[in-house]
Parts: C-alpha cells; sequence; structure tokens
C-alpha cells in the first residue's frame, strides 16, 4: 500500500527559530500533498494545499509567511514553520496523493509531528 | 461548503461487544465519499472504511461496517466485537468531486474499550 514518511516525530525547538518538517511518498509519485494541523484533543484542520511545482494554496486564516510549504518533487513536501511561538505549538499531519486519486480514494497519512516551542 | 457533525465526544464499550459512532454530514454536492479514520494515542491516522454516495450497498471491512442513510445524510461506523485496541479517537471525514482528496473532518470521537 502506498506509504507516507513523516519527519521528525518530534521536535522541541526555541522561540523565534524555525523548524522544518519534511513529508514523503515513498512508493508513489505525490502530486498533490495536504497539510493538517491538530490541536489537542481537536480535529484535523486543513492547513494547506500544496502542488508539485506549484505554489501551495493556503486556507483561510492561515498565515502563509510563518507556515512556508514547499513541493519541489513529486515525492517531497516540506513545511516550515518560520520565527515559532509556543502558540504554533502543535500536531502537524501531513498527506498525500498521486494523479491517479480522486475524490473516493482514501488519503495517506504521515505518521505526524509534535511540535513544541520553549 | 461540507460539513462534518459528530456529537458523541466520548463512547464507552465493552470488550466483545459492537459500538455505533455517529456521523452526519452536510452538503450540497451529489458525489461526494465518506471515510472513518482511526487515530490512536501514537497520532497516525489509519484509514478504516470508505462509502461513495453513489454506492448502494453499505460499505464492510472486516468488522468494520458502515451504516450509510443517505436521506438522513447520516455515515454510521459500526465496529463489531470490540477489542482493547480499538480504544482510539475515530473521526468521519468527507471528500467532495470538486475537491479531488481534500479531506473535511468532524471532531472526533474518543472510544474506549473496556474489560
Amino acid at each position: 500500500g502506498a506509504v507516507v514518511s513523516q519527519h521528525p516525530s518530534r521536535v522541541i525547538c526555541k522561540s523565534g527559530t524555525s523548524v522544518k518538517i519534511e513529508c514523503r511518498s515513498l512508493d508513489f509519485q505525490a502530486t498533490t500533498m495536504f497539510w493538517y494541523r491538530q490541536f489537542p484533543k481537536q480535529s484535523l484542520m486543513l492547513m494547506a494545499t500544496s502542488n508539485e511545482g506549484s505554489k501551495a494554496t493556503y486556507e483561510q486564516g492561515v498565515e502563509k509567511d510563518k507556515f512556508l510549504i514547499n513541493h519541489a518533487s513529486l515525492t517531497l513536501s516540506t513545511l516550515t514553520v518560520t520565527s515559532a511561538h509556543p502558540e504554533d505549538s502543535s500536531f502537524y499531519i501531513c498527506s498525500a496523493s498521486s494523479y491517479r486519486s480522486s475524490y473516493n480514494s482514501p488519503l495517506h497519512f504521515g505518521n505526524g509531528t509534535r511540535l513544541t516551542v520553549t | 461548503a461540507q460539513k462534518i457533525t459528530q456529537t458523541q465526544p466520548g463512547m464507552f464499550v465493552q470488550e466483545k461487544e459492537a459500538v455505533t459512532l455517529d456521523c452526519t454530514y452536510d452538503t450540497s454536492d451529489q458525489s461526494y465519499g465518506l471515510f472513518w479514520y482511526k487515530q490512536p494515542s501514537s497520532g497516525e491516522m489509519i484509514f478504516l472504511i470508505y462509502q461513495g454516495s453513489y454506492d448502494e450497498q453499505n460499505a464492510t471491512e472486516g468488522r468494520y461496517s458502515l451504516n450509510f442513510q443517505k436521506a438522513r445524510k447520516s455515515a454510521n461506523l459500526v465496529i463489531s466485537a470490540s477489542q482493547l485496541g480499538d480504544s482510539a479517537m475515530y473521526f468521519c471525514a468527507m471528500s467532495f468531486t470538486g475537491g479531488g482528496n481534500k479531506l473535511t473532518f468532524g471532531t472526533g470521537t474518543q472510544l474506549k474499550v473496556e474489560l
């Protein structure tokens, strides 16, 4: 089955620094990747959609200058949290789909990254 | 816009019993997909089952079945013969034809299976 790898699984950083999270599709070409954010005991909220080779589409209310998304290849997308603050502490999880996927295809998720900003 | 509602923040079930997790949705689209995902405490999202809006039969996958009532816009998950390992957060999610694979998630139900 489709495998999505996300790294790191946990990261602790100091306020004001930047953190990069990687999302890789291991056995398929991911034309589209989605980045979600989840606060404790809450739902997954879509942050942005990235298509390979083009700029990401951000959901309303998500600061694109703070959450930089790059999808430079068909197997890798990165989310960079810039100038992190304690309120950015959250669980970030990516998912990927291929060109063959459609609305009735299940998304395959990475294992998530738990970010703590001190 | 799509909206998913899960009205049960927490559920308890005894081991080996069946449990139903509720999910209602709202959409004006005719073509859409309904998904259930399981999220253990470790955080990964595990796909359980899918139901398409045009599917006439209720979906089943092992111990999981989806009770799809289109007129009521509900897509309840039924877990039969609950196991301790079923304790997790369960999310109902929806996709639609114009959104590709983009999923809208419900608020989730925390299921705890007891001995």
